[in-house]
């Protein structure tokens, strides 16, 4: 059974200030690793999508990588806007396209 | 492009009644997943959709069911309501091409309250 966890369940970090959040993925064959931005009461919105180790995506202030077991979203210099849950979510060859999601990194960024 | 629809955006039921949500895909896409995400669990996997067959299903009693339309658009049904059964409910939609994983879209779901 396809499983993700992801760390640190919460962080708040200051305007500016660099962080990495972090999921740890285990998948019979993994077809694809996918980030989503989720704010409150909304549906997860999508970043990227990551097929191999060694992949890497970026979009602004994020950077997404991926090794063999985990994958980590980089955040550079955050802005509050950019306060929101970040969902990791996996698919693998057996899943037959269901995608198996961790629980979320809450993340806020004071002014 | 229009995104993902979903209605309605909010219910209100009450325990042992049923409902109906709706969900319209992205145009041209042709999968449909539909999703429960509840605080304590999280986003999990109901069921998936491609030309009017359901191809996956996941692990929730018979009392959630699902169909799929000729134009893709999806409904899923829930009968029976428990208090349980209060969450978001997300659909999804994706391209499909047999090979590379797709990337699902979703909608801002339906909020379903059970009094």
């Amino acid at each position: 059974e396809d499983q993700v966890t992801q760390s640190p369940e919460a962080l708040r970090l200051q305007e500016g200030e660099s962080s990495s959040l972090n999921c740890s993925y285990t998948v019979s064959g993994l077809r694809g690793l996918f980030w989503y931005r989720q704010d409150p009461g909304k549906g997860p919105e999508f970043l990227f999508t990551l097929y191999s180790a060694g992949e890497e995506k970026e979009k602004e202030r994020l950077k997404a990588t991926l090794t063999k077991k985990e994958s980590f979203l980089h955040i550079t210099a955050p802005k509050p806007e950019d306060s929101a849950t970040y969902l990791c979510a996996v698919q693998s060859r057996g899943s037959n396209y269901k995608l198996t999601f961790g629980k979320g990194t809450l993340l806020t960024v004071n002014p | 492009k229009a995104g993902v629809t979903q209605t309605p955006r909010y219910l209100i039921k009450t325990r042992g009644q049923q409902v109906t949500l709706s969900c319209s895909p992205i145009s041209g896409h042709r999968s449909v997943s539909w999703y429960q995400q509840t605080p304590g669990q999280g986003l999990q996997f109901l069921f998936e959709y491609f030309s009017e067959t359901q191809r996956n299903k996941g692990n929730f009693p018979g009392r959630f069911s699902g169909r799929q339309f000729s134009n893709s658009r999806s409904e899923m049904n829930v009968s029976t309501l428990e208090l349980g059964d209060s969450a978001l409910y997300l659909c999804a939609s994706s391209l499909v091409n047999g090979g590379a994983p797709d990337t699902q879209y979703f909608g801002p779901g339906t909020r379903l309250t059970v009094l």
